[in-house]
């Protein structure tokens, strides 16, 4: 019954590559986010995409770029990864854009 | 944008008593108001939820209180018992979710 699904779930690399992190809804809902928390547990909002639209990109470097193939769907391409983006990174889905939203697992990322 | 400010970042108590988280939001226009229960490695998760239209919702030993004039919002949970034990984040929303920093409850059994 997997309803908000990421991966990998860890993700171990070293400064300078690039990285991919994938999610997958199947609740059908119109809205996927992305999140980043970092060590002191602060979650804080990267990307919104409402119906493959990005409709909120808070202050991220644009090494960070988000992709909506489809409304299911909501990627998360990294390049020339530091060592700051060592990081829980956490997709979530919504209905809407102000309703409950429903988290993935998490990808635990690691820049060595 | 929405700032919103939680209190305490981290809260002990005995099995058994009371525990209340609180925070605070700055754009007026906020109507959706969640809790989230968050588990050591796990995923945070809606645990209840008050929109501005209401000013106090309880699920079993759960409870939020919402004061939309004072702009603060709080979470009750009574009876605590150690899987309790998690941090909390409160979000205040809009347009967007502004979560806030987080609460760490200990329960002591």
């Amino acid at each position: 019954d997997t309803a908000v699904s990421q991966t990998p779930k860890y993700l171990v690399t070293q400064m300078g590559n690039d990285k991919s992190i994938k999610c997958e809804q199947n609740l059908g809902h119109d809205t996927m986010y992305w999140y980043k928390q970092d060590s002191k547990k602060f979650l804080k909002i990267m990307f919104s995409y409402n119906n493959k639209e990005l409709i909120i990109n808070e202050t991220v470097p644009n090494r960070f770029s988000p992709k909506s193939p489809d409304k299911a769907h909501l990627n998360l391409h990294i390049n020339s990864l530091e060592l700051g983006d060592s990081a829980v990174y956490f997709c979530a889905s919504s209905p809407g854009l102000v309703e409950t939203q429903y988290f993935g697992p998490g990808t635990r990322l690691l820049v060595l | 944008g929405e700032n919103v400010e939680q209190h305490p970042s981290t809260l002990s108590v005995q099995e058994g008593d009371s525990a209340v988280i609180k925070c605070t939001y700055s754009d007026s226009a906020s109507n959706y108001f969640p809790w989230y229960k968050q588990e050591l490695g796990k995923r945070p998760q809606l645990i209840i939820d008050i929109r501005s239209n209401v000013g106090e919702k309880k699920d079993q030993r759960i409870a939020v209180t919402l004061n939309k004039t004072a702009k603060h919002f709080s979470l009750h949970i009574t009876e605590t018992q150690p899987e309790d034990s998690a941090v909390y984040f409160c979000a205040a929303s809009f347009l967007q979710f502004y979560f806030g920093t987080g609460t760490s409850l200990t329960v002591i059994p």
